[in-house]
């Protein structure tokens, strides 16, 4: 069955520490994948997004992911925390087939000054 | 531009009583959805549409209806709220499949006593 797995519910990271949330998924075939952002109480922000090409992605907020085939990841990375990135981090995947997004469960970051 | 808009943001049902969570985008996108959200489990899919006059099931769509009679407007429909139903309901745009990401709403959170 398709699934996406973010193993960490909960990370805490200093201000100005780099920071690694991942994200692993079971498919076919390379999905579709994204990374969104949750404030408390607001919606989803699409942070950045691997359709195909570079494996690098850049996103927003400083915010890059690393697709790896052969370990079936897109593992989110920032080199330096600030304290607004506290949130929910959400990994998503879709396998191209109509309204079939995806999401991991999550990953709460706490910022530590 | 304002994007997806949800409403309303808060509502507390009693078991047995029906409401509808209305949802219209201005983004003029063809697919939009609507996702539960209950803590530690990640967005689940309710119901999808690929646009107007059409919709499919997703994941968990037992208790709800939803229709889509205009490209704007994607409502969804809860018959006899259950206690199973209190979440956080979000409503999204966009198209996957066409290398669009998903644009949420702010969310609407039920509760059903």
């Amino acid at each position: 069955a398709q699934s996406v797995t973010q193993p960490d519910i909960h990370i805490t990271v200093s201000e100005g520490a780099s920071l690694e949330l991942r994200c692993n998924y079971s498919y076919g075939a390379t999905p579709y994948l994204f990374w969104y952002v949750q404030s408390p109480g607001q919606g989803l922000q699409l942070l950045l997004k691997y359709f195909s090409g570079d494996t690098l992605v850049q996103g927003i907020k400083g915010f890059e992911a690393e697709f790896k085939r052969s370990q079936s990841s897109f593992n989110l990375r920032k080199p330096s925390v600030h304290w607004s990135d506290a949130a929910e981090y959400f990994c998503a995947a879709d396998g191209g087939s109509q309204g079939n997004l995806i999401f991991g469960k999550g990953t709460k970051l706490s910022v530590k000054p | 531009n304002a994007g997806v808009t949800q409403t309303p943001k808060f509502r507390i049902l009693k078991i047995g009583q029906s409401m509808t969570l209305q949802c219209t985008q201005d983004m003029n996108h063809n697919y939009m959805y609507w996702y539960r959200q209950d803590p530690g489990m990640g967005l689940k899919l309710i119901y999808y549409s690929v646009g107007a006059g059409i919709t499919d099931k997703g994941e968990v769509p037992n208790g709800y209806n939803v229709s889509r009679s205009t490209t704007e407007d994607f409502p969804l429909r809860l018959e006899l709220a259950a206690p199973s139903q209190t979440s956080v309901y979000f409503c999204a745009s966009g198209g996957l499949t066409d290398y669009t990401e998903a644009f949420f709403g702010q969310g609407t959170r039920l509760t059903v006593v």
